[in-house]
């Protein structure tokens, strides 16, 4: 039973585009939405999260989308850039931000 | 650097065999986490310990088991080893206690397992 679905699960964008990476979460318990960013050989790292309680976060070119009623969220890269080359993975947690559930993940490549 | 140390970084295991797999953390968070991610499935979780003295099974526990030594450590334990735990095996960490927006696990740079 997979509780947190993502999509695409692999995605190529030239430099300078907008990478968009789409998750959908059917547990309304699910109180915290983090993404992380994994490169080569490397273990996960968080990159950006969101409350329920906002429709939209910032920080510098990644935005997270949040769509409550939909029970959807999403990631946008702006201005990709190759550094970016990694895999994404979207991810819930009930209240208490224990057992976060993550999605499959995207692996996105930015070609110059 | 502070963070989450796991070894070994690889290991390759006969079908039966034992090993465990080590973690260790230094930035006294109470809970600790293990995941094995696998190609198009993510990060599953095994088993996680919410804090010192407890564990709990998570989505998929079967073959494996733990052990919170203390505050730091978390290990994991497969004692037959099969193809299927063939994977790569994160240990994670985290204090919820920090709250909400700046919460979130710290990642150990994982142990790359083959059984054959």
């Amino acid at each position: 039973q997979q509780q947190v679905k993502q999509s695409p699960q692999s995605l190529i964008v030239q430099k300078g585009g907008i990478s968009i990476i789409n998750c959908a979460y059917e547990n309304t318990a699910f109180d915290y939405f983090p993404w992380y960013q994994q490169f080569p050989g490397k273990g996960p790292a968080l990159l950006i999260a969101i409350r329920p309680d906002v429709s939209e976060k910032k920080e510098g070119r990644f935005t997270i989308s949040f769509n409550k009623s939909a029970k959807q969220f999403s990631l946008h890269i702006m201005d990709s850039q190759p550094g970016d080359s990694a895999t994404y993975f979207c991810a819930a947690a009930p209240r208490g931000y224990q057992k976060v559930t993550f999605g499959t993940g995207t692996k996105l490549q930015v070609i110059p | 650097n502070a963070g989450v140390t796991q070894t070994p970084k690889f290991q390759v295991l006969k079908t039966g065999q034992s090993m465990t797999l080590q973690c260790a953390q230094d930035m006294n968070h109470n809970s600790m986490y293990w995941y094995r991610q696998d190609p198009g499935m993510g990060l599953r979780l095994i088993y996680y310990s919410a804090s010192e003295g407890t564990t709990d099974k998570g989505e998929v526990p079967n073959g494996y088991n733990v052990s919170r030594l203390n505050k730091r450590e978390f290990s994991l334990r497969l004692e037959s080893a099969a193809p299927s735990q063939t994977s790569v095996y994160f240990c994670a960490s985290s204090d919820p206690g920090q709250g909400a927006l700046g919460y979130g696990y710290t990642f150990g740079s994982g142990t790359r397992l083959t059984v054959v």
